[in-house]
């Protein structure tokens, strides 16, 4: 069974960093393009980053560029987000998503979330 | 970048009722685009890629249609388990947008 399980969520004030994780499972994890997608409270999906099966190609919503870094351990199995300087905008469920391909990023498979949750 | 509008925001239907959601994206896209459902309190699930094609285990009530710019989702008879958000995404270029949502709920 193909699996996401998202962690690292937690409570931070402004201006702190966090990484989540998403450990996949059951599918060949190398051959799948990987995505975040966050919602915040009461709002809709937004597509926060992805990047290829290789991951030689990443790429970032405007909102988080150059705060925000994705990456991934194949060997592992794992996708990962560093999160920094943190704003409250930030304040959301953050799920992890598989690709439908290595370079596809329509998301066939998701996680049940992680959420952040930023405040002073 | 390319802009993802929906339509209607929300709308109220009866049980057996035709139900079109309209999707537009800012520049042409193809047939590069995706909608998923997302229930109360649930995670997303895909519905449709490729504009038009079903993803396996949806029941084929749902429907997508359109290329370029203009997409449709259609639901030809709405059923209680139906009640959800829907959310178009385009996957053609970065960012990768979703729609803001289309509200469905029961009249």
């Amino acid at each position: 069974e193909v699996q996401l399980l998202e962690s690292g969520g937690g409570l931070v004030q402004p201006g702190e960093s966090l990484r989540l994780s998403c450990a996949a499972s059951g599918f060949a994890f190398s051959s799948f393009a990987m995505n975040w997608v966050r919602q915040a409270p009461g709002k809709g999906l937004a597509w926060v980053s992805a990047l290829t099966g290789s991951g030689s190609r990443t790429y970032y919503a405007d909102s988080v560029k150059g705060r925000f870094t994705i990456s991934r351990d194949n060997s592992e199995n794992t996708l990962y987000l560093q999160m920094n300087s943190l704003r409250a905008e930030d304040t959301a469920i953050y799920y992890c998503a598989k690709g439908r391909g290595s370079g596809t990023y329509y998301m066939d498979v998701w996680g049940k979330g992680t959420t952040v949750t930023v405040s002073s | 970048d390319i802009q993802m509008t929906q339509s209607p925001s929300s709308l109220s239907a009866s049980v057996g009722d035709r139900v079109t959601i309209t999707c537009r994206a800012s520049q042409g896209i193809d047939y590069y685009l995706a909608w998923y459902q997302q229930k109360p309190g649930k995670v997303p699930n895909l519905l449709i890629y490729a504009a038009s094609i079903l993803q396996s285990g949806v029941p084929s009530r749902f429907s997508g249609s359109g290329s370029g710019t203009d997409f449709t989702l259609t639901i030809s008879s709405l059923q209680p388990e139906d009640v959800a958000t829907y959310f178009c995404q385009n996957y053609h270029s970065a960012p990768f947008t979703f729609g803001p949502g289309t509200k469905v709920d029961l009249k």
